[in-house]
């Protein structure tokens, strides 16, 4: 079985400070990892995702992750938010051969200006 | 090309009624996955069908919710009688036979049992 922890139920950043946002997983084998995002009154909209290729991804809207084994993590940071960058971000696992998404409580980005 | 669509986006019921929610996936997806967030949770899995078959329920809270996906297309859940505890919002995802493991959703549906 595999599960997501989400450190931080809200993060509070100002306009063009540093983003980071924290995930770590649990897996018995090797996992496919997804950054969501969920904007308000919308659905989910997939940020990036890491399917065994390069470690570091980068996604949509300047966001990026590392996928680091030894850590079993997959941090999401953006250099520099923004305020349309206010939404909830929800980190997600899954297994390869299986495309059942465990997710993450989620994270509620707070951008103040 | 059409996203996954969602109806109703918000449907408020009394307790002891019915509801129905349906799905319409991306065409041409064989998948097709349901998954609920209760307030202040996470989002869980309830359910997946490849085309028209059950691939895994295991997440379906009890046997008042039933799902349909008829002819491998549109999907329904319903849920009856609905329970103060069904109420959170029920997202639908799709995804092609051979992907990445990327689901699309849609933007849900918020349900209310009062």
């Amino acid at each position: 079985a595999q599960s997501v922890t989400q450190l931080g139920s809200h993060v509070s950043v100002s306009e063009g400070a540093l983003v980071l946002l924290r995930c770590n997983y649990s897996s018995s084998v090797p996992p496919y990892l997804f950054w969501y995002v969920q904007y308000p009154n919308q659905g989910l909209q997939l940020l990036l995702k890491y399917t065994s290729a390069a470690t570091l991804v980068k996604g949509i809207n300047g966001f990026e992750a590392e996928f680091k084994k030894s850590e079993t993590s997959f941090h999401l940071t953006k250099p520099s938010a923004h305020m349309s960058d206010a939404a909830e971000y929800f980190c997600a696992v899954s297994v390869r051969g299986y495309s059942t998404l465990t997710f993450g409580k989620g994270t509620m980005l707070l951008v103040s200006p | 090309e059409a996203g996954v669509t969602q109806f109703p986006s918000h449907s408020v019921i009394e307790k002891g009624q019915t509801v129905t929610l349906r799905c319409d996936p991306i065409s041409g997806h064989d998948n097709l996955y349901w998954y609920r967030r209760v307030m202040g949770k996470e989002i869980k899995f309830l359910l997946h069908f490849v085309k028209e078959s059950k691939q895994d329920e295991s997440g379906m809270p009890n046997n008042r919710f039933l799902a349909e996906r008829t002819g491998g297309t549109y999907s329904t859940l319903k849920v009856q009688p609905a329970e103060l505890e069904d109420s959170g919002v029920y997202f639908c995802a799709s995804s092609p036979r051979d992907g990445t493991g990327e689901l699309f959703f849609g933007e849900g549906s918020r349900l209310t049992v009062l």
